[in-house]
């Protein structure tokens, strides 16, 4: 069955340090998203691609950084690690309907 | 991007129909509305998609009046796995050029 798998699902890492973050799409999906979520601010979207070598800002994408070199994944890398960033994170994919989007499991990250 | 309002959270018994209602005002003429339910600890879920009128399907019943600032999302005889974020989200249905907004959500607990 087609899926959409995120790892790691647990992480805790330093301040500055590199972190990439992995979400992989079985689903064949033109389209894929990065979510952060904190208590008190929902869902926020960091970065979102919409094909093969195209990303785009959201709304959070400060710090962050994406890059998609296949159709199957969505690397997140946070360039260096803040205490601000720590939170769960999730991938997403759609087809053209961007409007139905499926979610990976989720990656929670801890800077300390 | 049209802003929704929902309420932060309702209380519900077991067995009882609920209704959530979003409203959104400045909605345009090429905005479908869209929930969203996300489960503790997992990623949100598509459950429902309409423009106008009425749409149901196995999880929910969606009610949009016809001047479409406000919609329902309606579920009947919640049990205690219907404990869960529902999220309104309300853009253009498939260009792709806009991405959906995730607010906060409405939080339902369902009680036994």
């Amino acid at each position: 069955d087609a899926e959409i798998t995120q790892s790691p699902r647990h992480k805790i890492t330093e301040t500055g340090r590199q972190v990439t973050l992995a979400c992989h799409q079985t689903w064949n999906h033109n389209n894929m998203f990065w979510y952060r979520q904190d208590l008190g601010h929902g869902l926020r979207l960091i970065h979102y691609s919409y094909g093969v070598h195209d990303t785009n800002k959201g709304e959070v994408s400060d710090g962050y950084s994406v890059s998609r070199s296949n159709t199957e994944d969505l690397p997140l890398t946070l360039e260096s690690a803040a205490s601000s960033q720590t939170s769960v994170y999730f991938c997403a994919s759609s087809d053209h309907r961007v409007y139905e989007q499926y979610f990976g499991p989720g990656t929670r990250l801890t800077v300390t | 991007l049209a802003k929704t309002t929902q309420p932060i959270s309702m209380d519900s018994y077991e067995g009882q129909e609920v209704n959530i209602t979003c409203s959104h005002n400045n909605i345009a003429t090429n905005d479908y509305i869209t929930w969203y339910q996300q489960f503790p600890s997992q990623g949100p879920r598509f459950i429902i998609q309409g423009y106008k009128t009425k749409v149901t399907n196995e999880v929910a019943s969606l009610f949009i009046p016809a001047d479409r600032k406000s919609s329902t999302l309606s579920l009947p005889r919640v049990s205690l796995s219907d404990t869960a974020v529902y999220y309104c989200l309300v853009g253009d249905r498939g260009t792709g050029n806009t991405p959906l907004v995730f607010g906060k959500g409405t939080r339902l607990s369902v009680i036994a």
